[in-house]
């Protein structure tokens, strides 16, 4: 079964605008974090924010946050003032109680100018 | 400069021959990874290792080998028995058991001539 979903292969924002990529889970475990990778086209994986299971608030890092429902298992992506930088394959993973992580298959944003 | 290399950047096969990716880091973390990525998808894993001299399938082990001997060393051997072997090949690494984030690699392409 999928672990990680994100439903959305492509997505546009203008820049300067917010852009929400979506992220739901699926898990049994009382334990887990949540992680967004950022993937430019020269391959490398960028960590971008992290959220544990049991973290209240949700987690921010600059321009990024991450919007947690615990109760609807989703864990979206929330990047304010959409730069042309942020273009680029960005990834969901989430870390469960074995110590594996599983990726989704991703989201491409372009940003238009 | 700390940080994790793998190389080469750009590998070709040819048929039935086996090759080997390198993967070194000089961040004194205890767990290495391999993921394999194909076009348009998310990262699958391949092997990973907690500790020295031992390491684990992940989902796609069939036809790769990994060994682990030094803490700063993952190489992978791609074998001949990997029929598909050309992707994009990221090694990552993740200090302690709690839940750090994990840290990549710039990745190796392998394609079959």
């Amino acid at each position: 079964a999928q672990k990680i979903t994100q439903t959305q292969p492509g997505m546009f924002v203008q820049e300067k605008e917010a852009v929400t990529l979506d992220c739901t889970y699926d898990t049994s475990d009382q334990s887990y974090g949540l992680f967004w990778y950022k993937q430019p086209s020269s391959g490398e994986m960028i960590f971008l924010i992290y959220q544990g299971s049991y973290d209240e608030q949700n987690a921010t890092e600059g321009r990024y946050s991450l919007n947690f429902q615990k109760a609807r298992k989703s864990a979206n992506l929330v990047i304010s003032a959409s730069q042309l930088g942020d273009s680029a394959m960005y990834f969901c993973a989430m870390r469960e109680s074995n110590n594996d992580m599983r990726f989704g298959a991703g989201t491409r944003l372009t940003v238009k100018p | 400069d700390g940080g994790i290399t793998q190389s080469p950047k750009y590998l070709f096969r040819k048929e039935g021959q086996n090759v080997t990716l390198s993967c070194e880091q000089n961040l004194n973390h205890d767990a290495m990874y391999w993921y394999r990525q194909d076009p348009g998808q998310g990262l699958r894993l391949i092997y990973y290792s907690q500790i020295v001299n031992d390491f684990q399938k992940g989902d796609i082990a069939e036809g790769y080998s990994v060994s682990r001997e030094k803490k700063e060393s993952f190489p992978l051997t791609v074998t001949s028995a990997q029929k598909n072997p050309t992707a994009f090949y990221l090694c990552a690494t993740k200090a302690g058991w709690g839940n750090q984030p994990q840290h990549f690699g710039d990745g190796t392409r392998l394609s079959i001539l």
